[in-house]
């Protein structure tokens, strides 16, 4: 099993451009997130989505945009990429559509660095 | 802001001891989950415990909640060096009518040495 697929694992930016972190889930979860890892911060919330065309704001939405056009996938855009966005990227799957009492499923994460 | 923060930040022991790592959060939860991070990789949940339990074991295991104190604690008995990693708590905060939004813990890094 798939589970929870990250690409890409490395990349790296110049400040404005764009890009898009992919994220698919093949265990059919309705509720899909992304995370952002800094030193010291823990995870904190970027977006999240409990199902096909319904997406919400997390902690720090600031600077990205989400769609979720299918269960299956859940990309994160990053429209102007800024150094304060240099940090682990992860997306979180789990079955749980509304109150998410189920564990979350991890990806292996997208270190992303905008110099 | 963090609604979990771990203690301590750093803990040091020897194969075969019980690790202890404490979590603290600000708001009522509906659950609260532990996760373990090896260095590099992505999360992966340990044990979840609902807000009415007190106590919970999973094999080497065992978290308690206090709701009272807002606080939880994981305990690892008879360590292992492959237990080296980072552990978090994750909180879902009590809120109705919303979507869940975890919120997860600065990370306590535990190290095993032989």
């Amino acid at each position: 099993n798939a589970g929870v697929t990250q690409t890409p694992k490395f990349q790296v930016l110049k400040t404005g451009q764009s890009m898009t972190l992919q994220c698919a889930q093949d265990m059919n979860h309705e509720y899909m997130s992304w995370y952002r890892q800094d030193p010291g911060m823990g995870l904190r919330l970027i977006h999240y989505s409990v199902g096909a065309g319904i997406t919400d704001q997390g902690e720090v939405p600031n600077g990205y945009n989400v769609s979720r056009s299918t269960t299956e996938d859940f990309p994160l855009r990053l429209l102007s990429a800024a150094p304060s966005q240099t940090s682990v990227y992860f997306c979180a799957s789990s079955r749980d559509r509304g109150r998410l009492s189920e564990k979350l499923f991890f990806g292996s994460g997208t270190q992303l660095s905008v110099l | 802001s963090q609604q979990g923060e771990e203690d301590p930040q750093a803990l040091s022991i020897q194969e075969g001891e019980n690790a202890t790592m404490n979590c603290s959060y600000k708001t009522s939860i509906n659950n609260l989950q532990w996760y373990r991070q090896n260095s590099g990789r992505g999360l992966v949940h340990l044990i979840l415990i609902r807000s009415n339990e007190r106590e919970k074991h999973s094999g080497r295991l065992r978290v308690t909640l206090d709701t009272s104190k807002k606080s939880s604690s994981l305990l690892i008995t008879a360590s292992r060096a492959a237990d080296t990693a980072s552990y978090f708590c994750a909180t879902d905060e009590e809120r109705s009518g919303t979507a869940s939004k975890l919120t997860f813990g600065t990370g306590t890094r535990l190290q095993v040495t032989l």
